[in-house]
């Protein structure tokens, strides 16, 4: 199982990123991917999640309106973008792989990609 | 949204001392809590899911307990690879939520 992300992107603030996450070694349809961010020198924030098969999604509170997870299931590839940037959205942003596949249960993550660096900067 | 909190913020040990990691919960979990390590410049891997499964190839040296709001990540020798930064993360409800970690430093 292999998860690969785009690369590190700088962005001014009020413009869009879009992240990628390359999945292999596995059926991508058959488990949720998770989308997680971190800030530098801080903790992990969950923001959500699509299901590769039906392309639902779901979105944590704080980016309701601001997130979009979509999904290409002929390049087995996930998609984060996130709307509006301000500076407190530069983080690594990893994808992670839900384990848990039963629909709409709550996961633990066990394969992640290698996180890509979004830098929010005037 | 469900509070994880883990202490201490910075456990300073050798190698081949036991570590005791701790996590409590601002409500009840049961026992989906994951154990996650993260070392420098890498993405988190999965040590232990549901409070005491180890996930695949993780040593035997590393242990999850507990139930409920009180969780222990054990890792009962320490090896020069296991210096790194600790996260719990709940599964019980949504939003997943992770606590701010514990960072296992060289004494």
């Amino acid at each position: 199982v292999q998860l690969v992300q785009s690369g590190a992107d700088v962005k001014k603030p009020g413009a869009s990123v879009k992240v990628s996450c390359k999945a292999s070694g596995y059926t991508f349809t058959g488990y949720n991917l998770h989308w997680v961010r971190q800030a530098p020198g801080q903790g992990l924030e969950w923001m959500g999640w699509v299901n590769p098969n039906s392309g639902d999604t779901y979105y944590g509170q704080n980016f309701h309106g601001r997130v979009s997870m979509t999904r290409d299931t002929s390049i087995s590839t996930a998609y984060m973008e996130l709307n509006s940037l301000i500076s407190d959205d530069t983080a690594v942003y990893f994808c992670a792989r839900g384990s848990v596949t039963r629909y709409f249960e709550p996961t633990h993550f066990d394969y992640w990609g290698q996180g890509s660096l979004v830098t929010v900067s005037s | 949204e469900i509070v994880l909190t883990q202490s201490p913020a910075t456990l300073s040990l050798s190698p081949g001392e036991r570590a005791t990691l701790s996590c409590r919960a601002s409500q009840s979990v049961s026992d989906y809590l994951a154990w996650y390590q993260q070392r420098p410049g890498q993405a988190p891997r999965l040590l232990i899911y549901d409070a005491s499964n180890r996930a695949t190839g993780i040593p035997a040296r590393f242990s999850g307990s507990g139930s409920g709001t009180d969780f222990t990540l054990t890792i009962s020798s320490l090896e020069p690879e296991d210096f790194a930064v600790y996260y719990c993360q709940q599964r019980n409800i949504w939003p997943l939520t992770f606590g701010g970690g514990t960072k296992v430093e060289i004494k």
